[in-house]
């Protein structure tokens, strides 16, 4: 079975400080593929970035930062710098085969 | 390009009622996919189809039933509308590149209401 666990349903961080988003995966497929999406209050999905279970490294991109290990099966995504329109719910979603499997979301709310 | 579309973007209904949901993408992709997102479950899939002519289900497919009309268009039907449907509804559509990884795009969503 295939399964995304976010724990933190709610963090709220004062803007300018960091966050960190825990993201714990579980499948059986030794290929597979990590999403996060971001949904912010308007309510739209929107794609953050795609990792393939071959590519290790972690990635920066602008205040955004990644990073996969996958011997602990987690995913997990930092904000830096955090600003108030960060303030959105975030998923992290795990594809095995041609289905997304979605964790509940982390609800990130910064306070200016 | 507008992406994927969705109408209605709110809807309320009585017990009992039906409606459509529709769905549309302008992005040529193959593959298209009906999610409801409920508070504290995050999404999680209705229906997809993975090209015209084809739809399976996902894992909440009970009380819904989807056509896909064309390459464009991927519909989502209540029969018989019951509260548990009350959710916010997002279409989403995807291609995968030779030899890559598709990333599925969504639409604005459609919040309905079953009273």
């Amino acid at each position: 079975a295939q399964k995304v666990t976010q724990a933190q349903t709610e963090i709220s961080v004062v803007e300018k400080e960091d966050v960190t988003l825990d993201c714990v995966y579980e499948t059986r497929d030794t290929t597979y593929y990590l999403f996060w999406y971001k949904q912010p209050p308007s309510g739209e999905l929107v794609f953050l970035i795609r990792r393939n279970s071959f590519d290790e490294q972690n990635e920066i991109s602008g205040r955004y930062s990644w990073n996969f290990q996958k011997s602990t099966s987690s995913f997990n995504f930092t904000i830096t710098a955090s600003q108030v329109v960060d303030s959105a719910v975030y998923f992290c979603a795990l594809r095995p085969l041609n289905r997304l499997a979605f964790g509940k979301g982390n609800q990130v709310v910064v306070i200016p | 390009n507008a992406g994927v579309t969705q109408t209605p973007k709110f809807q309320v209904l009585k017990t009992g009622q039906s409606m459509t949901l529709q769905c549309a993408q302008d992005m040529n992709h193959n593959s298209m996919y009906w999610y409801r997102q409920d508070p504290g479950m995050g999404l999680r899939l209705i229906y997809y189809s993975a090209s015209e002519g084809t739809t399976d289900k996902g894992e909440v497919p009970n009380g819904y039933n989807v056509s896909r009309l064309n390459k464009r268009e991927f519909s989502l039907r209540l029969e018989s509308a019951a509260p548990s449907q009350t959710s916010v509804y997002f279409c989403a559509s995807s291609e995968a590149p030779p030899g890559g990884v598709d990333t599925q795009y969504f639409g604005p969503g459609t919040r309905l209401t079953v009273l």
